[in-house]
């Protein structure tokens, strides 16, 4: 699996949009890349999976540029309550089979008031 | 449709004392995972099992710990002589049977966690 870069940490004020970037410099042909989002206290919860260009749900947009060496997760107009550790994952898409899902340090995203 | 359910929510043992982690997947769901996170850090693989085998445990500790999932019933996470270090959130999780074309693969949905705190 592909090891992942992310920051640390990230502030921001409710009502903007957050990009979180993350790299990945090894990823691999069959690679997915795959975002969860953790709660204090609540296991991780599933965001967006995307191969490459846009991806786009309720919930976020994920840009894979054309190198797919990088990934950026956007939150439009993030709230109190998107104050969270987000985990960006890469590995075969099929590799959920095989059981291992390899978290990183995550990002921990702070949203003030 | 419930989702996957960990008991119980918080465990408090002492040192060399036995602790039970249960897990009951999502209904449908096959296989299960354990992780460990430890404060301040991202969530580490330990088991994957399916009904009644492991299915790979490259990420449990060697000794003490040990995982079941029975053919009845829910997985369990044993942990004998517990230690201080073993103080941490362990989380389960579960997902469907082998992926279907279009289906995401990365179907692991979680449960609320264990937190289990040793003194």
């Amino acid at each position: 699996l592909a090891k992942t870069t992310q920051p640390i940490s990230m502030d921001s004020y409710e009502g903007q949009e957050v990009n979180i970037t993350c790299s990945h410099n090894n990823i691999a042909t069959n690679d997915y890349i795959t975002w969860y989002q953790q709660f204090p206290s609540q296991g991780p919860r599933f965001i967006i999976q995307g191969y490459k260009t846009k991806v786009t749900n309720e919930v976020a947009s994920l840009f894979i540029p054309a190198d797919r060496k990088s990934s950026t997760l956007s939150l439009p107009r993030v709230s109190l309550s998107d104050t969270a550790v987000y985990y960006c994952l890469v590995g075969d898409r099929l590799a959920g089979n095989t059981g291992k899902l390899i978290f990183g340090q995550g990002t921990t995203l702070q949203v003030k008031p | 449709n419930a989702g996957v359910m960990q008991n119980p929510r918080h465990l408090v043992r002492r040192r060399g004392q036995e602790a039970r982690l249960r897990c009951s997947p999502m209904k449908g769901h096959s296989h299960v995972y354990w992780y460990r996170q430890l404060p301040e850090e991202g969530l580490k693989f330990m088991v994957y099992l399916q009904k009644e085998n492991i299915i790979d445990e490259s990420g449990m500790p060697k000794e003490r710990f040990s995982a079941e999932f029975p053919k009845e019933g829910p997985s369990i996470l044993r942990i004998q002589q517990v230690v201080r270090g073993d103080s941490a959130a362990y989380f389960c999780a579960s997902s469907p049977p082998n992926s279907q074309p279009g289906q995401n693969a990365w179907s692991q949905y979680f449960g609320p966690g264990t937190r289990l705190l040793v003194l």
